[in-house]
């Protein structure tokens, strides 16, 4: 199974500033994906991390808030992008190493904007 | 497109007792369906899993029933400890694309001693 590394794990930052998220894994994997835990609900897809083009976003969320990078196969970034109060969340990297294994997730991020 | 309905919490309990953690789900074709865990401080985690319609999931105790007729998942311990307060996910990823997973909604278990 694949180790996920997430850091920051937690973060307090100012509204109106950006948040770079990195995730590594500690093996090569097929498909990342980033979550977003809102405090006390679910996970919410926010988008599929594609490896050397473009990530795929779910109806909600669009790159210019969203930045997303994959170079490789075992690393992506998220960047949280002009932060609001709102934006306050847990943003989780999640990965498979093939497409019948399941998905893996790192221990998240816990953002705070003030 | 596709859903997942867990029952409301908290479900608290007493140790040893009987656990059912419902949940239905709507989906095109045939899923795979998950139960993942989430404790106290920690990250998610993968509990169990069925692929097909009859398969049974089981992990630490914990048994879950992948139910084509009524597209249920439900979740079940025969005597839970208070090690087993968490949150629990059902979960489902499509068999086409990307297979990213549908959460339900969580439903937290508290077991008291």
């Amino acid at each position: 199974s694949a180790v996920i590394s997430q850091k920051p794990s937690r973060d307090i930052c100012q509204r109106g500033t950006s948040l770079t998220i990195q995730c590594q894994v500690d093996s090569q994997v097929t498909m990342m994906f980033w979550y977003r835990q809102q405090p006390g609900q679910s996970l919410t897809l926010i988008a599929t991390a594609n490896q050397g083009s473009e990530a795929t976003y779910e109806s909600g969320f669009v790159i210019d808030k969203f930045p997303i990078s994959r170079p490789n196969l075992t690393f992506s970034t998220l960047t949280v992008s002009n932060m609001s109060p709102e934006d306050s969340s847990i943003y989780l990297c999640s990965a498979r190493t093939g497409m019948e294994s399941p998905l893996h997730f790192g221990n998240g991020t816990r953002l705070t904007v003030t | 497109g596709n859903s997942v309905t867990q029952m409301e919490g908290p479900v608290t309990l007493s140790e040893e007792a009987f656990l059912t953690i419902n949940c239905t789900y709507t989906a095109t074709g045939y899923p795979s369906l998950f139960w993942y865990v989430q404790y106290p401080g920690e990250g998610l985690q993968l509990l169990l899993k069925a692929t097909k319609a009859d398969d049974k999931g089981s992990n630490k105790g914990f048994e879950a029933t992948y139910r084509k007729e009524t597209t249920s998942f439900h979740l079940e311990k025969g005597s839970v400890q208070v090690s087993d307060s968490a949150v629990y996910f059902c979960a489902l990823s499509d068999r086409t694309g990307r297979r990213a997973l549908t959460f339900g909604s969580g439903t937290r278990l508290q077991v008291q001693p």
